[in-house]
C-alpha cells in the first residue's frame, strides 16, 4: 500500500513564524502536491513538483514555498506565518506525470496561527 | 478556466436509502473526472474515475457514477447507504497536465 505520511497532525505557531511541514511517501512516486483545505472552498492547490528539485507554483502559492531535495521527500515552508494561513494542510503523492494517475493523501496537518 | 461546483453543501439520508451526490463542471474538451471521499481524520481516498468510454463507471465500496456531457455532470450514486458512508465527498476535474480542480465537498450525514 502506498503510505503518504505528514509530520505533524496538529501544529500550533505564532505570527511571523518559519513554519515547516514535512511530506514523505514511500512508493517512489514522480509527483508530490501540496494543498490547503478551508471550510466552504474545498481543495486548493498550493504547489507541487514533478521531480527532484523542480516545482511549479499552483493555484494559491502566496506567503508559500517549497523544497524537494530527496524524491520522497516534499517540504511546504511558511516564510512569515501569518493568521491566515491557519488551515488545513494535505499532501499527495501520485506515480507519473499524468493527471489520470491516482493521487494518494496523507491524513493532512491542521495548522493553527495564533 | 476548468472548475468544479457541488451544489449540495450537507446532505442527509436514511440508512438503506439510495444516494446520489451532485456534481458539475466546467471544461472544454473530453474531461477527466474524478470523486474522492474524505473520512472523518484521514485523507483523501479516490473511489472512481472516469476517463473515456463507458459513462457510468464503477468504483470501492458500491459507487458508481454517470457521466453526463449534454449536463456536464458526473453525478455520484449508491443504491444503499451504510453508516460508514458518512464523510465528506469532493469531485474533481483534471486540469493539464497533472493538476486537479476540486469542488467545494459535500458532507454526507446518515440517519439510523
Amino acid at each position: 500500500d502506498v503510505k503518504v505520511t505528514q509530520s505533524s497532525r496538529y501544529l500550533v505557531k505564532r505570527t511571523g513564524e518559519k513554519v515547516f511541514l514535512e511530506c514523505v511517501q514511500d512508493m517512489d512516486h514522480e509527483n508530490m502536491f501540496w494543498y490547503r483545505q478551508d471550510p466552504g472552498l474545498g481543495l486548493r492547490l498550493i504547489y507541487f513538483s514533478y521531480d527532484v528539485k523542480m516545482k511549479e507554483k499552483g493555484d494559491i502559492p502566496e506567503g508559500y514555498s517549497v523544497s524537494r531535495e530527496k524524491k520522497e521527500r516534499f517540504s511546504l515552508i511558511l516564510e512569515s506565518a501569518s493568521t491566515n494561513q491557519t488551515s488545513m494542510y494535505l499532501c499527495a503523492s501520485s506515480f507519473r506525470r499524468q493527471v489520470t494517475d491516482e493521487q494518494y493523501f496523507g491524513p493532512g496537518t491542521r495548522l493553527t496561527v495564533t | 478556466a476548468q472548475s468544479v461546483t457541488q451544489p449540495d453543501i450537507h446532505i442527509t439520508v436514511s440508512e438503506g436509502a439510495s444516494l446520489e451526490l451532485r456534481c458539475n463542471y466546467s471544461y472544454g474538451a473530453t474531461p477527466y473526472l474524478f470523486w474522492y471521499v474524505q473520512s472523518p481524520g484521514q485523507g483523501l481516498q479516490l473511489l472512481l474515475k472516469y476517463f473515456s468510454g463507458d459513462t457510468l463507471v464503477q468504483g470501492i465500496k458500491g459507487f458508481e457514477a454517470e457521466f453526463k456531457r449534454s449536463q456536464s455532470s458526473f453525478n455520484l450514486r449508491k443504491p444503499s447507504v451504510h453508516w460508514s458512508d458518512a464523510a465528506e465527498y469532493f469531485c474533481a476535474v483534471g486540469a493539464g497536465f497533472q493538476k486537479l480542480v476540486f469542488g467545494t465537498g459535500t458532507r454526507l450525514l446518515v440517519s439510523p
